[in-house]
């Protein structure tokens, strides 16, 4: 099942902007990640942020976690076109006995130069 | 992300017709994870395997699909009995440990149906 939602679906931006995409879940976590899909390609991972973290940073990206009110954000500082692709958050959970990542269904994001 | 090998990229097979899909692990990775993803859809989870063991195959259709991760050789998906419904993109990925971090993932294998 579902575990996250990315708000919004889809987000137009132009190049320099800064770009937040919001993520939601339903159950308790042990870490959130975002990964980044180019179109056809696979998944890359670009950040995870553990339960008892509050906020993480890389390079221009800025992951925010509240575990009070279930969600997480992601902010991509000065955005480039390179960043245009599909944003998906995922729960680090266990859950039916195994511990797994669970997708929500993705931002997609495009930048314009 | 050529670490975690999967094959074939592209499969096109007719209705009725068997899917096999492969993945070769990470070097050192011994816990492999199917999931699948629909156009415009998020990846949904499928299976997870050990090698020899299947840990948790809840996202399984409980119909046609089968997976195992045996001793030696890559992890194989099988579908049989392929509907158009099953047209989707394959993901595998590999870790290190039952921990949710250290995920790699795969390019993918696109099946289509026709």
């Amino acid at each position: 099942s579902q575990q996250g939602e990315e708000d919004p679906q889809a987000l137009s931006i132009q190049e320099g902007e800064n770009a937040t995409m919001n993520c939601s879940y339903k159950t308790s976590i042990n870490n959130l990640q975002w990964y980044r899909q180019n179109s056809g390609r696979g998944l890359v991972h670009l950040i995870l942020i553990r339960s008892n973290e509050r906020e993480k940073h890389s390079g221009r990206l800025r992951v925010t976690l509240d575990t009070s009110k279930k969600s997480s954000s992601l902010l991509i500082t000065a955005s480039r076109a390179a960043d245009t692709a599909s944003y998906f958050c995922a729960t680090g959970t266990s859950q039916g006995g195994s511990e797994k990542l669970v997708f929500g269904k993705g931002t997609k994001l495009t930048v314009n130069p | 992300n050529a670490d975690v090998m999967q094959n074939p990229r592209h499969l096109v097979r007719r209705r009725g017709q068997e899917a096999r899909l492969r993945c070769s692990p990470m070097k050192g990775h011994s816990h492999v994870y199917w999931y699948r993803q629909l156009p415009e859809e998020g990846l949904k989870f499928m299976v997870y395997l050990q090698k020899e063991n299947i840990i948790d195959e809840s996202g399984m259709p409980k119909e046609r699909f089968s997976a195992e991760f045996p001793k030696e050789g890559p992890s194989i998906l099988r579908i049989q009995q392929v509907v158009r419904g099953d047209s989707a993109a394959y993901f595998c990925a590999s870790s290190p440990t039952t921990a949710t971090y250290g995920y790699t993932f795969g390019s993918g294998t696109r099946l289509t149906v026709v």
